[in-house]
């Protein structure tokens, strides 16, 4: 099963909303990342959290993680048309030297 | 633009054919990594190569194998191609001193049609 799990799937939000998406994973990781996704390209590295950091801010993007809750967000402030995209997160499990993505999380914003 | 390359863009072929993608990292980059994307699937890590060798190994099947030559470019076979095996693939490549700890560049992905 995917270790990284979003919710939720789907989110259709007006220009200038702020978009908040959600991860879960089941076991200890060593670190969390969000991507992007444009219809069907190649996916764009966002923001990596480490598994002792609880909170990182990108631009207009905020990623926290509750290691305790084995979540994280990501929140997109203020957003833009062109912030319409799969956003993804994956995550590094300790031990195990690869990356799991999650299924995706289809956001689109109207202008 | 990641500065990743793929080639080919697209690829149309028969079921028991084999095919060769390949890649090319950025500039300074020794870290190479292979990933299918379908729709039953989702994005599957299937191996790594640094700096000529292989690092480490995710889902990628017995009929699929990757190498990496010494100008860091990497090729990715598909062989005994089945309908399953239909599906974007993508290369991604980093610094390679950090692993997975690292921003991987992604490219603009391999679309695989098998009929």
């Amino acid at each position: 099963s995917q270790q990284g799990e979003e919710d939720p799937q789907a989110l259709s939000i007006q220009e200038g909303e702020n978009a908040t998406m959600n991860c879960s994973y089941k076991t200890s990781i060593n670190n969390l990342q969000w991507y992007r996704q444009n219809s069907g390209r190649g996916l764009v590295h966002l923001i990596l959290i480490r598994s002792n950091e609880r909170e990182k801010h990108s631009g207009r993007l905020r990623v926290t993680l509750d290691t305790s809750k084995k979540s994280s967000s990501l929140l997109i402030t203020a957003s833009r048309a062109a912030d319409t995209a799969s956003y993804f997160c994956a995550t590094v499990l300790y031990g195990n030297n690869r990356l799991a993505f999650g299924k995706g999380n289809q956001v689109v914003v109207i202008p | 633009d990641s500065g990743v390359t793929q080639t080919p863009k697209h690829l149309i072929t028969a079921t028991g054919q084999r095919v060769t993608l390949r890649c090319s990292p950025r500039s300074g980059d020794l870290s190479v990594y292979w990933y299918q994307q379908s729709l039953d699937q989702g994005l599957q890590f299937l191996i790594q190569y640094y700096n000529g060798e292989e690092r480490a190994k995710g889902n990628i099947l017995e009929r699929f194998s990757a190498q990496q030559f010494p100008d860091l470019h990497s090729e990715l076979n598909l062989s005994s191609l089945e309908l399953g095996d239909s599906a974007l693939y993508f290369c991604a490549s980093s610094v390679g001193t950090q692993g997975f700890q690292e921003t991987q560049y992604f490219g603009p992905g391999t679309r695989l049609l098998v009929l």
